[in-house]
C-alpha cells in the first residue's frame, strides 16, 4: 500500500499567521492517466472530515483562496494563509492514484 | 442539499455482527458510488472500500475483505455497511460519503456525519 507520510504531526500557529503542511508519498501519485490524484480534507473537532482541495491544488466549491495546494510526483504541500479560528482541526491528504486508497496520519492545526 | 444521513451508536458483542446504514437525500442516489471510511478512536482514516449504488459493483479494500460487506436498497437511496467477527479492533467511527464529480474527476464531496461502533463484552 502506498503510504503518505504527513509532516509536521501537529503546528502551533498564531491567528493570521502562515501554515504548510507536508505530504510525502511512497510511490508516485501520477496516475497512468496523467492525472495526480492528491487530495486535502479538514476534519474540525467532532465533525466529519471536509474536501477543501483535490487533484493536488484544486479549490473544492466553497473553499476560500487562503488555502493553496501544490507539488507534484511524490511531494505535496498544503498552505493556509491568514489563519482564521474555522481553520483549525485535523488536515489529512489522501491518494486516490493506487488502490487501496490511502490517508495520511493526520496533522493537528491548533492556534498558538 | 446533498446529505447522508447515517445510523446511531450501537454497543456489540466480540463475535457478533453489525449493520449500519447511510441514507442518501438531495441527489440522484444511483449515479454516485458510496465510499466507506473507518476511524478508530483517536486515530487516523482507512479507506475501507465503495458501492455504486446502480451496479451493485464493490470494491474492497484486501484489508477488509470477509469484515466488511456493501449493500444498498435503491428504494429507499440507502447504503449499507455489515462488519462481521467483531473484535475490539473494530471499535470506531464509520464514515460513509459520495463520490461526487468535478469537472476534474471524482472526489469524496459529501460525509455522512459517522457511525460509532463499540465492541466489547
Amino acid at each position: 500500500d502506498v503510504v503518505l507520510t504527513q509532516t509536521p504531526v501537529s503546528l502551533l500557529i498564531s491567528l493570521g499567521g502562515q501554515a504548510s503542511i507536508s505530504c510525502r508519498s511512497s510511490q508516485s501519485l501520477v496516475h497512468s492517466n496523467g492525472n495526480t490524484y492528491l487530495h486535502w480534507y479538514l476534519q474540525k473537532p467532532g465533525q466529519s472530515p471536509q474536501l477543501l482541495i483535490y487533484q493536488v491544488s484544486n479549490r473544492f466549491s466553497g473553499i476560500p483562496d487562503r488555502f493553496s495546494g501544490s507539488g507534484s510526483g511524490t511531494d505535496f504541500t498544503l498552505k493556509i494563509s491568514r489563519v482564521e479560528p474555522e481553520d483549525l482541526g485535523v488536515y489529512y491528504c489522501l491518494q486516490r492514484t493506487h488502490n487501496p486508497y490511502t490517508f495520511g496520519a493526520g496533522t493537528k492545526l491548533e492556534l498558538k | 442539499q446533498v446529505q447522508l444521513q447515517q445510523s446511531g451508536a450501537e454497543l456489540v458483542k466480540p463475535g457478533s455482527s453489525v449493520k449500519m446504514s447511510c441514507k442518501a437525500s438531495g441527489y440522484t442516489f444511483t449515479s454516485y458510488y458510496i465510499y466507506w471510511i473507518k476511524q478508530r478512536p483517536g486515530q487516523g482514516l482507512e479507506w475501507i472500500g465503495r458501492i455504486g449504488p446502480g451496479s451493485g459493483d464493490t470494491n474492497y479494500n484486501e484489508k477488509f475483505k470477509g469484515k466488511a460487506t456493501f449493500t444498498v436498497d435503491k428504494s429507499s437511496s440507502t447504503a449499507y455497511m455489515q462488519l462481521s467477527s467483531l473484535t475490539p479492533e473494530d471499535t470506531a467511527v464509520y464514515y460513509c460519503a459520495r463520490d461526487g464529480y468535478t469537472p476534474l474527476g471524482y472526489v469524496m464531496d459529501a460525509w455522512g456525519q459517522g457511525a460509532s461502533v463499540t465492541v466489547s463484552s
